[in-house]
């Protein structure tokens, strides 16, 4: 069984510019998460998807951070403006959903905004 | 506000010694808790769970205590292996239909030969 696939691995843009980071979850798993994980710290959750619905994102800095998720599977995060705080690693992860609490975290995407 | 501390430094520990990461809690009722390891450069790798009205859990070497009472959760790694040396990562979990996980800061473990 295929794991959660992102790209890119790593990105560097200076700040003001965008970026998007992409992610496929493992096949049939209803539920997706975008994290920001900052180094030396744990993964902060910034946006819930359930099949293409939004369950939660209040903690997506919304001025800046948009993500979708159009046809249930794939997902999209995006920065627009980046700041040089955004600078971290962005995890995706996917549940099977239904009550599963296991989540399978793709390899991530590390960003540094100059 | 919620807080999840984990050991403040890192843990350095002597092959075939018992690895032991605390994890404690403020603020927050889990319906569940979750340990993760996580190696440089990739993304976190689910190593067990426990419920809110279980006490243990073993997998192998690996075990898992949760006190609510105390709200602390205690993960041992037995015989340890230079192999093992990563950071680990608690996760308190949120019961409903929208599963989610909060995350502690982790430890990072080495283990010596």
């Amino acid at each position: 069984e295929a794991g959660v696939a992102q790209s890119p691995r790593y990105k560097i843009i200076e700040k003001r510019q965008s970026v998007a980071f992409w992610c496929n979850p493992i096949s049939g798993h209803a539920t997706l998460y975008w994290y920001q994980q900052i180094l030396g710290q744990g993964p902060k959750l910034l946006i819930q998807f359930q099949n293409n619905g939004v369950v939660d994102d209040s903690q997506l800095p919304k001025d800046r951070f948009s993500a979708e998720r159009l046809k249930g599977v794939d997902s999209t995060l995006k920065i627009q403006p980046a700041k040089l705080e955004d600078s971290a690693g962005y995890l995706c992860a996917s549940t099977v959903g239904g009550g599963m609490e296991t989540q399978y975290f793709g390899p991530g995407t590390r960003l540094l905004v100059l | 506000s919620q807080k999840i501390e984990q050991n403040s430094e890192a843990l350095n520990i002597q092959e075939g010694k018992t690895a032991t990461l605390t994890c404690n809690y403020t603020n927050y009722s889990p319906a569940y808790l979750q340990w993760y390891r996580q190696d440089p450069g990739r993304g976190p790798v689910f190593l067990l769970l426990i419920r809110e009205n279980e006490k243990e859990k073993r997998k192998e070497r690996l075990k898992v205590t949760f006190d609510t009472t105390l709200k602390q959760s205690l993960f041992h790694i037995t015989a340890s292996q230079p192999a093992d040396s990563a950071t680990y990562l608690c996760a308190l979990g949120r019961g409903g239909s929208a599963r989610q996980l909060t995350f502690g800061s982790g430890t990072q473990l080495t283990v010596l030969p």
